[in-house]
């Protein structure tokens, strides 16, 4: 079945830092790809999408381009505030993208803290 | 335009006792998704439906769990004989449309605790 796997947290930076957090997928299909982010106590919030291979997804200063060839969405920003600070999940969805037919596969999650 | 909408926000249970947790979807929305997550982990999918069928529960465990999205009134998961293995954040999700590709958007979900 599909899977995905993102990076181990914590992950701690400094404000103002570069951020990256890898995200790879196995799938026997296109899956379109999502970033969502939890914040404390809250449900997820969507983030940015792309569902096609070398679309970028793009919002609030986060970016994410689909490579079909290393299977990757890898979340990045140039400059985190502390307000990033939560959890950033990585899904993979789409009818063909074997599995459940409409339900999506989560990673299990990266805690991402920013200190002032 | 009011969001997803799940009550309770917590839901104590004593083992053996029943859940019942509701999801009412943003408006215009017809696609209703229920996930799982447990402590440390990610959301699990559980169950699609839409009004009056379940279109898939390949992620519903097989006993005690059941679910429904009627004509009126909002999608309902059910837990019967709750397990503290049970105890999780039970969130619902809608889309305008099926397919995996349309964007899913979650409710603020229901944490479960069973004693």
């Amino acid at each position: 079945g599909d899977s995905v796997t993102q990076m181990e947290g914590p992950v701690t930076l400094s404000e103002e830092a570069f951020l990256t957090i890898n995200c790879t997928y196995t799938a026997t299909g296109y899956p379109s790809l999502f970033w969502y982010v939890q914040y404390p106590g809250e449900g997820l919030q969507l983030l940015l999408k792309a569902t096609k291979a070398d679309d970028k997804g793009s919002n609030k200063g986060f970016e994410a381009t689909y490579r079909k060839e290393t299977t990757s969405f890898h979340l990045e920003k140039g400059s985190v505030q502390v307000s990033d600070s939560a959890v950033y999940f990585c899904a993979s969805g789409g009818r063909y993208s074997g599995g459940g037919a409409d339900g999506l596969t989560f990673g299990k999650g990266t805690h991402l803290i920013i200190q002032p | 335009n009011a969001g997803v909408m799940q009550n309770p926000r917590h839901l104590v249970r004593r083992r053996g006792q029943e859940a019942r947790l509701r999801c009412s979807p943003m408006k215009g929305h017809s696609h209703v998704y229920w996930y799982r997550q447990l402590p440390e982990e990610g959301l699990k999918f559980m169950v699609y439906l839409q009004k009056e069928n379940i279109i898939d529960e390949s992620g519903m465990p097989k006993e005690r769990f059941s679910a429904e999205f009627p004509k009126e009134g909002p999608s309902i998961l059910r837990i019967q004989q709750v397990v503290r293995g049970d105890s999780a954040a039970y969130f619902c999700a809608s889309s305008a449309r099926g397919g995996g590709e349309d964007t899913q958007y979650f409710g603020p979900g229901t944490r479960l605790t069973v004693l």
